[in-house]
């Protein structure tokens, strides 16, 4: 089967760094990609990731190891606004996204 | 930018009802999902389509029905709604098949009471 895990929820301080990991079993694999979802919004995209090595944009980072089957955002210089869920998605062989169940972030000044 | 609307952020209905759900993109994607998304659960593919007139069953489409007879529009139908289909439904469409980012709509919150 296809299996996307994140941890549920993470904790943090503001002005700190804080990385959500994501495991991944799937069918094929051509990408990888991260959206944040703000409570009660839709998901917006923040990066994708289809080669190894990590994808720096401004605060937030990805990183994937195809070989590893493991991916994580890295988010530095926390603000409140960044409370949000994380969700992790693989693209597989079929160009379909399967995706994690997500990670609750919770920022404490 | 990237448009997505749904005809409804909140609805209401009751037992066996019909339910149509509308989602409209403004960027002349080719390809439409409809999600649902329940706390605890990744988001889970109901339908999609690739082109006008066109849809394959995705994770779960038992209940379900879609229609697409415009490229922009993509309808999904609860042919006889019951309680265990109360979620957050979600649109999204892609431009591409082989880079699959999707644009999300602001998602119906459907109640079945």
């Amino acid at each position: 089967g296809q299996n996307i895990d994140q941890p549920t929820e993470m904790t943090a301080t503001e002005g700190a760094i804080v990385q959500i990991n994501c495991t991944y079993q799937t069918s094929g694999f051509n990408g990888l990609f991260w959206y944040q979802q703000h409570a009660g919004e839709a998901p917006t995209f923040l990066s994708y990731n289809v080669l190894d090595g990590l994808e720096e944009k401004g605060r937030f980072s990805s990183f994937l190891s195809r070989s590893k089957g493991y991916s994580y955002l890295l988010l530095k210089e926390l603000q409140m606004k960044d409370s949000a869920s994380y969700l992790c998605a693989v693209e597989d062989s079929n160009y379909q996204l399967i995706w994690g169940a997500g990670t609750k972030l919770i920022i404490k000044p | 930018d990237v448009k997505v609307t749904q005809s409804s952020r909140y609805l209401v209905k009751r037992t066996g009802e019909k339910v149509f759900l509308e989602c409209v993109q403004d960027m002349d994607h080719e390809n439409m999902f409809w999600y649902r998304q329940d706390p605890g659960l990744g988001l889970r593919l109901i339908y999609f389509s690739y082109d006008v007139k066109m849809k394959e069953k995705g994770d779960i489409p038992e209940g379900y029905s879609v229609s697409r007879e415009k490229k922009e529009r993509f309808s999904l139908i609860l042919e006889s709604a019951s309680t265990n289909q109360t979620s957050m439904y979600l649109c999204a469409s892609s431009l591409r098949t082989d880079y699959n980012e999707q644009f999300f709509g602001p998602g119906t919150r459907l109640t079945v009471l």
